[in-house]
């Protein structure tokens, strides 16, 4: 499988400001999709990063507050904006080849203050 | 109602034991079927997955499938204290949403000595 690393590992921000999360893997992939995961729940989809296009959203995500890019197949950021301790969550990026397998990055551990 | 539906547990099992888990999914058009298990700190981890009714075995995990009741199971054989961590169901709905998972609530699972 893809090996797949995000930076930060973690970080505490001030209400208010922005981060940009990355994602990079060590080989091309077709998919690539953002999740998070809300303290003592269960992953939820915030968008798919499609490569030289705009990301595709689920609902309840929007592009202004979770702008994402994908610049080619191994690469993608997502940027969590304006945040709130709402935000606070482990934010993970994961790849797939097209086939039925899926797998997840280490995660973003993210506080916000 | 929800997509994915898992009990939460815990569930505990001594060593040695089979362990079971559960899920129910609502989108009768879903096509393949997935197992993440998640220790505490740590990102999902791909276990299993499976799309065609049945069981399909890897060592000793076994998977089975039934799409006419909408029901997905894990079978853990010969549980190890290793094997304590919150087991994630995970469903493909295929087609156009192809790649993109929703996640049951996750079972709790604790294996003791």
């Amino acid at each position: 499988s893809a090996v797949i690393s995000q930076k930060p590992s973690r970080d505490i921000c001030q209400r208010g400001t922005s981060l940009t999360i990355q994602c990079q893997v060590d080989s091309q992939v077709t998919m690539m999709f953002w999740y998070r995961q809300q303290p003592g729940q269960s992953l939820t989809l915030i968008a798919t990063a499609n490569q030289g296009s705009e990301a595709t959203y689920e609902s309840g995500f929007v592009i202004d507050k979770f702008p994402i890019s994908r610049p080619n197949l191994t690469f993608s950021t997502l940027t969590v904006s304006n945040m709130s301790p709402e935000d606070s969550s482990i934010y993970l990026c994961s790849v797939g080849d097209g086939t039925y397998e899926q797998y997840f990055g280490p995660g973003t551990r993210l506080t916000v203050t | 109602q929800k997509e994915v539906e898992q009990n939460s547990g815990p569930l505990s099992v001594p060593e040695g034991a089979i362990a079971s888990l559960n899920c129910t999914y609502s989108d009768r058009g879903s096509q393949s079927f997935f197992w993440y298990r998640q220790y505490s700190g740590k990102s999902p981890e791909l276990i299993m997955f499976i799309y065609s009714n049945g069981d399909k075995e890897d060592g000793r995990f076994t998977a089975q499938l039934n799409k006419a009741s909408q029901y997905v199971s894990l079978l853990i054989r010969d549980s190890q204290p290793s094997d304590s961590a919150t087991y994630l169901c995970a469903v493909n709905p295929g087609g156009t949403s192809y790649g993109k998972l929703t996640f049951g609530q996750g079972t709790i699972l604790t294996v003791h000595p």
